[in-house]
């Protein structure tokens, strides 16, 4: 059970887009769709943005989107605004009821 | 509403127990999967174990496999974690949190529990 692999940081202009990645493997992220991704404002609980690799639940923005290649999801945020900096993690089902994951990438809007 | 309040954290010894407790309102806790997912101070998530809506699958993190215990009341709408040999590296907020319906992921989130394991 090893994390996933998510870069330590990215950073994009407002009304610029970004694209956070996340590699895992045949066991996790390339043997299920099941990738979510959570936003986490500091000193807050995560935030649900997207499930089973591209679905937003409501009220999260389509600015915010969600994909997989094989065993590399990407969660890519478009017209960035200010909130929206914050620390993102993605996570995977990894089979036998376990989830797994990723480290965390810090996004700064400059 | 949904709410997800933790409870039962504190302090606890090396090598001692603690349990903590999840009081879920707002939807219907027996047809749902709960989620512990924990966070070190300054690091970043960690999914600790995972239990169906009728306690027929159980998942366990490698890290507290065969030390942490997670069971549900579905009659008093709670979610528990026995938590026992506790380690210094257990130190963590600990979260609670309700699996969405019909897909994976974590849609709703308790504010957390701070458990401190220290001697």
């Amino acid at each position: 059970q090893s994390a996933l692999t998510q870069p330590r940081s990215v950073s994009g202009s407002p009304g610029q887009s970004v694209t956070i990645s996340c590699t895992g493997t045949s066991s996790d992220v390339g043997g299920y769709n099941s990738v979510s991704w959570y936003q986490q404002h500091p000193g807050k609980a995560p935030k649900f943005m997207i499930y089973d690799v591209n679905k937003r639940p409501s009220g999260v923005p389509d600015r915010f989107s969600g994909s997989k290649s094989g065993n590399a999801a990407s969660l890519t945020i478009s017209g960035l605004q200010a909130e929206d900096e914050a620390v993102y993690y993605c996570c995977s089902f990894a089979g036998s009821y376990t989830l797994i994951f990723g480290g965390g990438t810090k996004l700064t809007v400059l | 509403e949904v709410q997800l309040v933790e409870s039962g954290g504190g302090l606890g010894q090396p090598g001692r127990s603690l349990r903590l407790s999840c009081a879920a309102s707002g939807f219907n806790f027996d047809e749902y999967g709960m989620h512990w997912v924990r966070q070190a101070p300054g690091k970043g998530l960690e999914w600790v174990s995972g239990i169906t809506w009728n306690s027929g699958s159980i998942g366990y993190a490698d890290s507290v496999k065969g030390r942490f215990t997670i069971s549900r009341d579905n009659g008093k709408d709670s979610l528990y974690l026995q938590m026992n040999s506790l380690k210094s590296e257990d130190t963590a907020l600990y979260y609670c949190a309700k699996r969405v319906a019909n897909g994976w992921g974590l849609d709703h989130w308790g504010q957390g529990i701070l458990v401190t394991v220290s001697s």
